[in-house]
């Protein structure tokens, strides 16, 4: 069946460095991927998309990569803050529906 | 410019019991989605619904529900409450139906207990 996961569920880096979380997804007909931010006692936030005809995207210190042919999708933050502290989530986009991983924990130490 | 708000923000309920949670989509947005987060996990599509129709469903049971009303306000019933009904129940509004996150905006949830 359709799945979207996240290799790990917590990854803990220092403040100033970047961070790497990862995803593999099943479905290859998704047309788009998408990462969520979110924080404690809130809901998804949007981070960024790419298109499944994209390799690489990036918009303000996250750049998203998709390795379609290991289906794998990564989100790369640049110098970690503080407040990059939240649970991440790959969704993917198929037949009207977003369908979301399990989602890694992101703790950055100071 | 008030974002989407959901209505009540805990509950708790018995199994067997029934629940309707609420939501208010951001002024202008026609299309609703409810989600389901239990803990530790992502969250799983139940319904969307765009012009006060039903245009989307997940692999939930028939004991889930929903409307959307005329101004958009949209309600989630679920019937028989079981004790894995248990979870943060998110509302999200976006504009319309097509690429539903370049729009949508996520409300805070309610979160439903069932002893």
């Amino acid at each position: 069946g359709e799945s979207v996961g996240l290799h790990l569920p917590t990854l803990s880096v220092q403040e100033g460095d970047n961070s790497i979380i990862n995803c593999a997804y099943s479905n290859s007909a998704s047309d788009y991927f998408i990462w969520y931010k979110q924080e404690s006692g809130k809901g998804p936030q949007f981070i960024i998309d790419i298109r499944s005809n994209m390799d690489k995207r990036q918009g303000q210190r996250v750049t998203v990569l998709l390795n379609k042919t290991v289906k794998h999708l990564s989100l790369q933050i640049a110098a970690t803050q503080p407040g990059d502290s939240a649970v991440y989530f790959c969704a993917d986009f198929n037949t009207g529906k977003l369908i979301f991983g399990q989602g890694t924990t992101l703790q950055v130490k100071p | 410019d008030a974002g989407v708000t959901q209505s009540p923000t805990h509950l708790i309920k018995t199994r067997g019991q029934h629940v309707t949670l609420r939501c208010s989509p951001i002024s202008g947005h026609k299309s609703v989605s409810w989600y389901q987060q239990v803990l530790g996990q992502g969250p799983q599509f139940i319904f969307q619904y765009y012009e006060k129709e039903e245009r989307g469903r997940g692999n939930f049971p028939d004991r889930f529900s929903a409307r959307q009303f005329p101004n958009y306000s949209s309600e989630l019933n679920v019937n028989a409450l079981l004790l894995g009904d248990s979870a943060l129940y998110l509302c999200a509004s976006s504009l319309d139906i097509d690429r539903v996150w370049e729009t949508q905006y996520f409300g805070p949830g309610t979160r439903l207990l069932v002893l």
